[in-house]
């Protein structure tokens, strides 16, 4: 079964418009992380934003923030003001495991592309 | 960019040929992690390290071997490359700077095998 399941392959928003990309996760730890990266045409892999299992507010870094439904099992990322820029390859990801445990490898999803047009 | 690269960043081989990949790191992290990047697939972890010698499998390790001598080094080998081993190789790094295990990611080499 699928750990981490994001069901949009692609994603278009107009530009300053506020875009959610789908990210729902399995497992039956009680502590985890979850990761959302950006992967922008030239290929790096860039870290966005962070939520931890016990975390009781959602994650915000400037215009991402982390929709974090742990009922659901959703860790949904929203991009507020898109802008053209932002077109990329967006990848949902989980670490099992303790929050620090620099062990946790992480499993992602097959990821969205987002296309942000004028 | 937590003072990850990778070598080569491009390599175009042939079926049956020894490949090996490198990831160095400049930052003394423990933890190290190849990953394959396949359209379709996301990010499917090869192998992993958590220490000199230490090392164990990830998801999709048949057809790899993994060294580690020393800290700032990761060896990923293909003994014998295949068609299906065409892919983007990412290295990465674990840190635990901000309270959590982010990783680092190294900017990826892209292998062909013809």
């Amino acid at each position: 079964a699928q750990k981490i399941t994001q069901t949009q392959p692609g994603m278009f928003v107009q530009e300053k418009e506020a875009v959610t990309l789908d990210c729902t996760y399995d497992t039956s730890d009680q502590s985890y992380g979850l990761f959302w990266y950006k992967q922008p045409s030239s290929g790096e892999m860039i870290f966005l934003i962070y939520q931890g299992s016990y975390d009781e507010q959602n994650a915000t870094e400037g215009r991402y923030s982390l929709n974090f439904q742990k009922a659901r099992k959703s860790a949904n990322l929203v991009i507020s003001a898109s802008q053209l820029g932002d077109s990329a390859m967006y990848f949902c990801a989980m670490r099992e495991g303790p929050r620090g445990s620099t062990l946790g490898r992480l499993y992602f999803g097959r990821g969205t592309q987002l296309t942000v047009w004028p | 960019d937590a003072g990850i690269t990778q070598s080569p960043r491009h390599k175009v081989t042939e079926t049956g040929t020894p490949v090996t990949l490198r990831c160095h790191q400049t930052e003394n992290h423990r933890y190290m992690y190849w990953y394959r990047q396949d359209p379709g697939h996301g990010l499917r972890l090869i192998h992993y390290s958590y220490g000199v010698k230490d090392t164990d499998k990830g998801e999709v390790s048949d057809g790899y071997s993994v060294s580690r001598s020393k800290t700032e080094d990761f060896l990923l080998t293909l003994e014998s490359a295949t068609s299906s081993q065409t892919s983007v190789y990412f290295c990465a790094i674990s840190t635990t700077s901000g309270g959590f295990n982010e990783q680092f990611f190294g900017p990826g080499t892209r292998l062909t095998v013809l």
